[in-house]
């Protein structure tokens, strides 16, 4: 059964900095990974979305790399901004039409 | 505008009572799911539908049922709502699932109390 683990569970840091927040996996026969924003009281959003064949993706600031062979995937947000404060998740699409989610990082960009 | 809608929003209500929360999809996506999100144990699956009349089950089903008789429509039964069922229920939907290049889109969230 695939398991997801997302470190560290919250992170705070100062508006401008640059940072990683990690996913790892157990089960490497994905057909891909997904990584999703969830602002309070909202649902989720869909920032990148990495396939299996794939090493990376990036939209903007945001550069999600995946590395199959380890069981990992990294979310890198560059010169973070307080509108960055959410929780990030990941989730990995695998056989049987099922998602998988990591249980999330807590991000807080303070001003 | 694309969305996946879901009601009510917020839903107080009483052991036992029957309830359903809706979903609707206006994207002509083939496949929905339903996840229910606690704390501590994440986003789990329900029920999924990979198109009209075919629907199975995800990694917590007990206590629910979902039915697909609409491609848009993808609404969820609770026959016996109990405490244990009281979490932040979302509805989700993508053009096709099983290794497409397709994004989830997912609804507000459906916020349900059982008293």
């Amino acid at each position: 059964k695939q398991e997801v683990t997302q470190i560290p569970a919250a992170l705070s840091v100062p508006e401008g900095e640059n940072l990683v927040l990690n996913c790892s996996f157990t089960d490497s026969a994905i057909y891909n990974l997904q990584w999703f924003r969830q602002d309070p009281g909202k649902g989720l959003t869909s920032l990148l979305l990495i396939q299996s064949s794939q090493r990376e993706q990036t939209s903007g600031r945001l550069n999600a790399s995946l590395d199959k062979s380890s069981g990992r995937s990294t979310l890198y947000i560059a010169a973070s901004q307080p509108g960055d404060s959410a929780t990030y998740l990941c989730a990995l699409e695998t056989s049987g039409s099922r998602l998988t989610f990591g249980e999330g990082t807590q991000l807080t960009v303070n001003p | 505008e694309a969305q996946v809608t879901q009601n009510p929003r917020y839903l107080i209500t009483v052991t036992g009572k029957k309830l359903t929360v809706t979903c609707s999809q206006n994207m002509n996506h083939e496949y929905m799911s339903w996840y229910r999100q606690d704390p501590g144990l994440g986003l789990r699956q329900i029920y999924y539908s990979m198109n009209v009349e075919v629907t199975d089950k995800g990694d917590v089903p007990e206590g629910y049922k979902v039915s697909r008789k609409e491609k848009r429509n993808f609404p969820l039964i609770l026959e016996s709502p109990s405490p244990n069922q009281t979490s932040l229920y979302f509805c989700a939907s993508s053009p096709t699932l099983a290794g497409g290049n397709y994004e989830q889109y997912f609804g507000p969230g459906t916020r349900l109390t059982v008293t």
